[in-house]
């Protein structure tokens, strides 16, 4: 009964190549997250769906493309990975858009991205 | 931009210590500032603080929040080995977005 789960939990893949990573949440939120976590442990956001709505498009290389086909699910499509893109994403939801009804973000479990 | 800086980026101390942690901030437009626990791996939700002054407190944790200094802390009383994680700082302002501190690691030693 995992609230936000992600899939896979590990990712190894060779430079160049085209990945997904899946999240799915069961907690009925209405709004999706995608943060990535370097190597000095520094969280930062991405993307930010609110009912499939993109809501937040931070400076990310336009070779992320996030997908929402419903409320409960936001993949991360990555093309042409490169070396810097190893990190974990992180997936999180929250009911509003964490700010505005004071609702705090649920995290998953992380995707760990190891480009060789 | 808005911006987040917590401290000590590293703490050890003993089982049995008590701890501060620190977490200030600068933001346009503050809404609210959240707490996170972090292990191996999903950050989870400890606090989150809205009003100044307001002390949140769950079990040996506690925290509150200086709107007017611009800062949070969190306690931790009596640590224990479980304790031991890297601890998050988040603010949310008008971009209505988490923007995180880079965290502080916490180590209890037995």
């Amino acid at each position: 009964d995992t609230a936000v789960s992600q899939t896979p939990k590990y990712l190894v893949t060779q430079m160049g190549n085209d990945k997904s990573i899946k999240c799915e949440q069961n907690l009925g939120h209405d709004t999706m997250y995608w943060y990535k976590q370097d190597s000095k442990k520094f969280l930062k956001i991405m993307f930010s769906y609110n009912n499939k709505e993109l809501i937040i498009n931070e400076t990310v290389p336009n070779r992320f493309s996030p997908k929402s086909p419903d409320k409960a699910h936001l993949n991360l499509h990555i093309n042409s990975l490169e070396l810097g893109d190893s990190a974990v994403y992180f997936c999180a939801s929250s009911q509003g858009n964490g700010a505005g009804n004071r609702q705090p973000q649920h995290f998953g479990d992380g995707t760990r991205l190891s480009i060789l | 931009e808005d911006k987040v800086v917590q401290s000590p980026l590293s703490l050890v101390v003993h089982e049995g210590d008590t701890v501060t942690l620190n977490c200030s901030y600068e933001v346009t437009n503050f809404r609210s500032l959240l707490w996170y626990k972090q292990e191996k791996k999903a950050p989870t939700f400890l606090f989150m603080l809205t009003s100044s002054g307001i002390e949140k407190k769950s079990g040996r944790l506690s925290s509150i929040l200086d709107k007017k200094e611009l800062f949070s802390i969190l306690n931790i009383t009596a640590t224990q080995t479980g304790d031991s994680a890297i601890y998050l700082c988040a603010v949310v302002g008008g971009a209505q977005k988490l923007v995180f501190g880079q965290g502080t690691r916490l180590t209890i030693n037995p």
